[in-house]
């Protein structure tokens, strides 16, 4: 299994701020994903970090309102941008491996509890 | 109607009950995902089957394709099992981490 780790575990910000959160993994990793889950509701994909390039965004999120980074295998950063109170949500991490072509495992990190004023 | 329906919704419990908590989805699936969320946020994932049952200390979990059902069982359950646990699939031929998921079934287990 892999172990994943996310800064920081909560923030309060202000409107029109950004905050950027990094999510580090204990192993090489094929797939990177970032997950929103607003209050009440259940998980949405934002977007797929690739390694050295853009990331692929999900239907409703742009990539000036998310940036995504990932370097390497084990560490990637999303940002939150020009925040609003909509954006109050848990960002949670999420790490796959391949097998054979295939997606063969998936493990999500503690998240990140952003609650905007 | 929702593509994966979890039920129940709510459930209490006393310490030491047998649980089971159900997941029907309409799609096909390459595989299904059982994930734990506590109060914090963090998700852990618990398990990960695609067919037949798979089995880690007191947590069982099962799959079937055909029925497309899949359950998963606490036994003796404990106050420290009281979460969220929720049943996600990837779709088959679905865009790989696209997982879709359940409202969650919150479980409360009383001492």
């Amino acid at each position: 299994s892999a172990v994943i780790s996310q800064k920081p575990s909560r923030d309060i910000c202000q409107r029109g701020t950004s905050l950027t959160i990094q999510c580090q993994v204990d192993s090489q990793v094929t797939m990177m994903f970032w997950y929103r889950q607003q209050p009440g509701q259940s998980l949405t994909l934002i977007a797929t970090a690739n390694q050295g390039s853009e990331a692929t965004y999900e239907s409703g999120f742009v990539i000036d309102k998310f940036p995504i980074s990932r370097p390497n295998l084990t560490f990637s950063t999303l940002t939150v941008s020009n925040m609003s109170p909509e954006d109050s949500s848990i960002y949670l991490c999420s790490v796959g491996t391949l097998r054979q072509g295939y997606q063969d495992t998936q493990y999500f990190g503690p998240g990140t509890r952003l609650t905007v004023l | 109607k929702n593509e994966v329906e979890q039920s129940p919704q709510n459930l209490t419990a006393q310490e030491g009950e047998f649980i089971t908590i159900n997941c029907s989805y309409s799609v096909g699936i390459s595989a299904l995902h059982w994930l734990q969320q506590h109060p914090g946020g963090g998700i852990v994932s618990l398990f990960m089957l695609s067919s037949g049952k798979k089995k880690h200390g007191r947590l069982i979990a099962t799959i079937n394709i055909q029925e497309k059902h899949s359950s998963l069982h606490i036994t003796a359950s404990h106050p420290r099992d009281s979460a969220v646990y929720i049943c996600a699939v990837m779709n088959y031929g679905g865009s790989q981490g696209n997982l879709i998921f359940g409202k969650g079934t919150k479980l409360s287990v009383k001492p």
